[in-house]
C-alpha cells in the first residue's frame, strides 16, 4: 500500500524566512497530493493541493512542487509569519478508489518573531 | 460552507462498554466519509472509508468488529467502539468528501475518547 514519508519532523525558522517541508510517496500511480495545516487543538484544514498533471502550484506565500519521477513533493512557505506556526501534514491519494488519503507523519513548524 | 461536526467532543467510559461517535456534514452531502485516529503529536492514521449505503472499507490492521461504522445517510456516519479498552483511548477524527467533484476532505473537530 501507499507509504508517505515526511521530513523534517520539526522546523524552526525566524519570521520572514522561508520554510520547506518535503514528502516522498511509494505508489507511483498516486495522482493527488494535498497539504493540510493543523493548529493546536483545531481540525486539519486544506491549504494547497496539486494533481499529477501539474509540476508546481502557487497560492500567495504558499507553493507546492511535485516531481513524479522521483515520487516526491514539497511545500514551500515564503515570508513566514508567527501565525504560520502549526503542524503541517502532506498526504497522497493511492490507487484503489474511494479517494482515501494516506498522511505523512507531520512537521511541526515554529515561526519565531 | 463545508462544515463537519462531531459528537460528542469528548467522552469518558468504563472498560468494556461501547461508545458511539457521530460525524455529520452540516451543509453538504457526503458520499464518502473517513475515520482517522490521531495519537498525541502524531499523524492521522486512516482507520476506514465509509460510503453511504454500503459497507465500510477498513485499513489493514483495523478490526472491523471492534470499530463498527455505519453510513446511513449522505450527511451522517457513525463510529462505534465496541467493548472499549484503555488502549482504545485516542482522538478520533472524521472527514467528509462532498458529492460534487472535489478531492478535498473536510475534517470534523474530533472526539477525545478516554477509556478507564
Amino acid at each position: 500500500g501507499e507509504n508517505v514519508e515526511q521530513h523534517p519532523s520539526t522546523l524552526s525558522v525566524q519570521e520572514g524566512d522561508s520554510a520547506v517541508i518535503k514528502c516522498t510517496y511509494s505508489d507511483s500511480a498516486s495522482n493527488y497530493f494535498p497539504w493540510y495545516k493543523q493548529e493546536l487543538g483545531k481540525r486539519p484544514q486544506l491549504i494547497i493541493d496539486i494533481r499529477s498533471n501539474v509540476g508546481e502550484k502557487k497560492d500567495q506565500r504558499i507553493a507546492v512542487t511535485l516531481n513524479k519521477t522521483a515520487k516526491h513533493f514539497s511545500l514551500h512557505i515564503t515570508e513566514t509569519q508567527p501565525e504560520d506556526s502549526a503542524v503541517y501534514f502532506c498526504a497522497a491519494e493511492p490507487t484503489g478508489g474511494y479517494n482515501k488519503l494516506i498522511f505523512g507523519a507531520g512537521t511541526r513548524l515554529a515561526v519565531h518573531p | 460552507g463545508a462544515v463537519v461536526s462531531q459528537h460528542p467532543s469528548w467522552v469518558i467510559c468504563k472498560s468494556g462498554t461501547s461508545v458511539k461517535i457521530e460525524c455529520r456534514s452540516l451543509d453538504f452531502q457526503a458520499t464518502t466519509m473517513f475515520w482517522y485516529r490521531q495519537f498525541p503529536k502524531q499523524s492521522l492514521m486512516l482507520m476506514a472509508t465509509s460510503n453511504e449505503g454500503s459497507k465500510a472499507t477498513y485499513e489493514q490492521g483495523v478490526e472491523k468488529d471492534k470499530f463498527l461504522i455505519n453510513h446511513a445517510s449522505l450527511t451522517l456516519s457513525t463510529l462505534t467502539v465496541t467493548s472499549a479498552h484503555p488502549e482504545d483511548s485516542s482522538f478520533y477524527i472524521c472527514s467528509a468528501m462532498a458529492v460534487r467533484s472535489s478531492y478535498e476532505q473536510f475534517f470534523g473537530p474530533g472526539t477525545r475518547l478516554t477509556v478507564l
